[in-house]
């Protein structure tokens, strides 16, 4: 069975350009969550989908990013305009059922450098 | 003030040593314990829950202590493929993990 994909796995890209990154979680898996980890820091959860409904998305830092899930299969993060302090990787989860945090299953992640 | 705190070392032990590391949490809401590993550029993965009773995993041993809002990890004769970022992770009655900054463990010959 496949695990939770990400891609790409790398961006690199200018101050100001646009990105998306996008997540395949596990077949089947209802909650998909985007974190974040930023250099040096812990890592932070972004938001929390269940199917393509936004179930807690709090943890977006700004309205520069935008998270979609439509049709509730696999989800897309896009930065625009990306700034420097977005720089980071980013990683994706998924689980079967709401509180399953035994069974949560995070994707490889996305470094994204914007210089 | 972080809601979870952890040493982030890094710790350098011989194989065979046992090590521990600490964690504190600041929410006494925080319901549900883990301690991840996470190895250099991949994700996270889940080594174990946490409970109250203490729970065991081979050669890992955790503990929770909620009256001091404490959890411990205890890796027991150490190999070099313990060598690792361990991250103390807490979430409340959401499903959102609140994560420590980690723990580095470098286990040498």
């Amino acid at each position: 069975e496949a695990g939770v994909t990400q891609f790409p796995s790398h961006s690199v890209i200018e101050k100001g350009q646009t990105v998306t990154l996008r997540c395949d979680p596990i077949s089947g898996h209802d909650n998909l969550y985007w974190y974040r980890r930023v250099m040096g820091k812990e890592i932070k959860f972004l938001l929390h989908f269940v199917k393509e409904s936004k179930q807690d998305e709090s943890g977006m830092p700004n309205n520069r990013f935008l998270a979609e899930r439509t049709g509730g299969t696999y989800s897309t993060l896009k930065v625009q305009p990306a700034e420097l302090e977005d720089s980071g990787v980013y990683f994706c989860a998924s689980s079967q059922d709401l509180g399953a945090n035994e069974k949560l299953f995070f994707g490889s992640g996305t470094q994204l450098s914007v210089l | 003030r972080k809601e979870v705190e952890q040493d982030p070392g890094p710790f350098n032990v011989p194989e065979g040593a046992t090590v521990a590391f600490n964690c504190t949490y600041s929410n006494s809401a925080s319901q549900s314990f883990f301690w991840y590993r996470q190895d250099c550029r991949k994700e996270p993965k889940l080594l174990m829950s946490v409970y109250s009773s203490g729970n065991e995993d081979g050669r890992f041993t955790a503990q929770l202590n909620r009256a001091s809002q404490y959890i411990s990890l205890l890796i027991r004769d150490s190999k070099l493929s313990d060598s690792a970022t361990y991250l103390c992770v807490v979430n409340r009655r959401t499903d959102k993990l609140i994560f420590g900054t980690g723990t580095r463990l470098q286990v040498f010959p």
